[in-house]
């Protein structure tokens, strides 16, 4: 069993429409990462969250520590927003990263 | 602000030889973390190191595999007599404390022919 799972695995979207990727965690954390993984591999850090609900541009996320959830949205979504999108949680024990095994986004012009 | 740079991009060895890996990391960040990503799945924990110290390296093979990060010069992930198995991107990132926003390199794309 994966300490972190994300759904959906695949996801696609015609551009402009509202996206959301959700992740569930089973550990206890200390923090929470969003990350963008773009075909040419690069990976981008998007948020890093412990409570809450934080807001950059056109993508917001947020968490819920008591359900163990984070959801990760994308308003009026564009086909650069193309990639895949990893969840990764930091434990509050130990010094591991936990990573969910990505949601493959494609936005569709 | 140079970001975390790796290098080489690409690396191909041979069955039996040793691949370094290095990572300098953002100027002022004391945290580093290696991933690897094996094709076609998920990014996996290897080893986190501050300045000189390895801090956890429960993600790394025990055998064949080590990890430095210096008081001088880049973070290096050394993997001896390489296997075809270890072909692989691995992924450096660094942070200036934890928990903290991570910042990633571009990787380096092993190849073990």
């Amino acid at each position: 069993k994966n300490e972190v799972e994300q759904s959906p695995q695949n996801l696609t979207a015609q551009e402009g429409e509202f996206i959301t990727i959700n992740c569930s965690y089973s550990v206890g954390i200390s923090a929470l990462h969003w990350l963008q993984q773009h075909p040419g591999g690069g990976i981008v850090s998007l948020f890093m969250l412990s409570s809450g609900k934080k807001k950059h541009g056109r993508l917001i996320a947020t968490i819920n520590i008591q359900e163990k959830h984070s959801s990760l949205h994308i308003t009026a979504s564009h086909p650069r927003d193309s990639a895949v999108y990893i969840c990764a949680v930091d434990l509050n024990t130990g010094n591991q990263f936990y990573f969910g095994t990505g949601t493959s986004l494609t936005v569709i012009p | 602000n140079a970001g975390v740079m790796q290098n080489p991009r690409h690396l191909v060895r041979r069955r039996g030889q040793e691949a370094r890996l290095r990572c300098s990391p953002v100027k002022g960040h004391s945290h580093v973390y290696w991933y690897r990503q094996l094709p076609e799945e998920g990014l996996k924990f290897m080893v986190y190191l501050q300045k000189e110290n390895i801090i956890d390296e429960s993600g790394m093979p025990k055998e064949r595999f080590s990890a430095e990060f210096p008081k001088e010069g880049p973070s290096i992930l050394r993997i001896q007599q390489v296997v075809r198995g270890d072909s692989a991107a691995y992924f450096c990132a660094s942070s200036p404390l934890r928990p903290s926003l991570l910042h990633f390199g571009n990787g380096t794309r092993l190849t073990v022919t």
